[in-house]
């Protein structure tokens, strides 16, 4: 079945600095990918995703890579603000599949 | 308004007791999921239910039973609770594929 590793698992920048946490995948099936923010005590929500037909997307400050050759996606914050220190995660569905595989999270955390 | 519900948002029990926790989309999915998240985050997904048709069990103790009255309504009935069983259980509703919207989260504390 799908495995997804993610890393780093925790990752502390300065606010201002940009942010990159990277995802691989095992199938070479997979053809979506999103990524979810969860902040303290809340529930995870979906910041921005991809299909395995695009390379790049972006909205605002946050922007997302793939690159299915290697089989790894990327999520990349510019203009950290404190307010975007949560824990992220990444996922994959296999086409056909009815299940989400998650990574294991990132916890990011932005020092004022 | 909300989207997906659920309830409790916490339930604190002892061990051996049985427990439900409810959970609601008013999204019009397909599709409905309950996950787990231990105390290190991680999301784990314990079962997916299409149209009140169970489609993804894993590897989950027979202790813990869903159960679909509509594709709306996705429940789960915990018997005999552990220690271990201590987490967030989470509901999340959407269609394969696309986002899925999770619901506020149940804490369940064993003693």
């Amino acid at each position: 079945g799908e495995n997804v590793e993610q890393h780093p698992s925790t990752l502390s920048v300065q606010e201002g600095d940009s942010a990159v946490i990277k995802c691989t995948y095992s199938d070479s099936a997979s053809n979506y990918f999103p990524w979810y923010k969860q902040e303290l005590g809340k529930r995870p929500q979906l910041i921005i995703d991809i299909r395995s037909n695009v390379g790049e997307k972006k909205d605002q400050r946050i922007a997302v890579t793939l690159n299915k050759t290697a089989k790894h996606f990327s999520l990349h914050i510019t203009e950290t603000q404190p307010e975007d220190s949560a824990v992220y995660f990444c996922a994959s569905i296999i086409q056909g599949a009815q299940k989400l595989v998650f990574g294991q999270g990132t916890r990011l955390t932005i020092n004022p | 308004d909300t989207a997906v519900s659920q309830t409790p948002k916490y339930l604190v029990t002892q061990m051996g007791n049985d427990k439900s926790i409810k959970c609601e989309q008013n999204l019009g999915h397909d599709t409905m999921y309950w996950y787990k998240q231990d105390s290190k985050k991680f999301l784990k997904i314990m079962f997916s239910y299409n149209n009140k048709e169970l489609i993804i069990n894993e590897t989950v103790p027979n202790r813990f039973s869903p159960k679909s009255p509509d594709k709306a309504h996705l429940n789960l009935h915990i018997n005999s609770l552990e220690l271990g069983d201590s987490a967030v259980y989470f509901c999340a509703s959407g269609n394969p594929g696309y986002e899925q919207y999770f619901g506020p989260g149940t804490r369940l504390t064993v003693t």
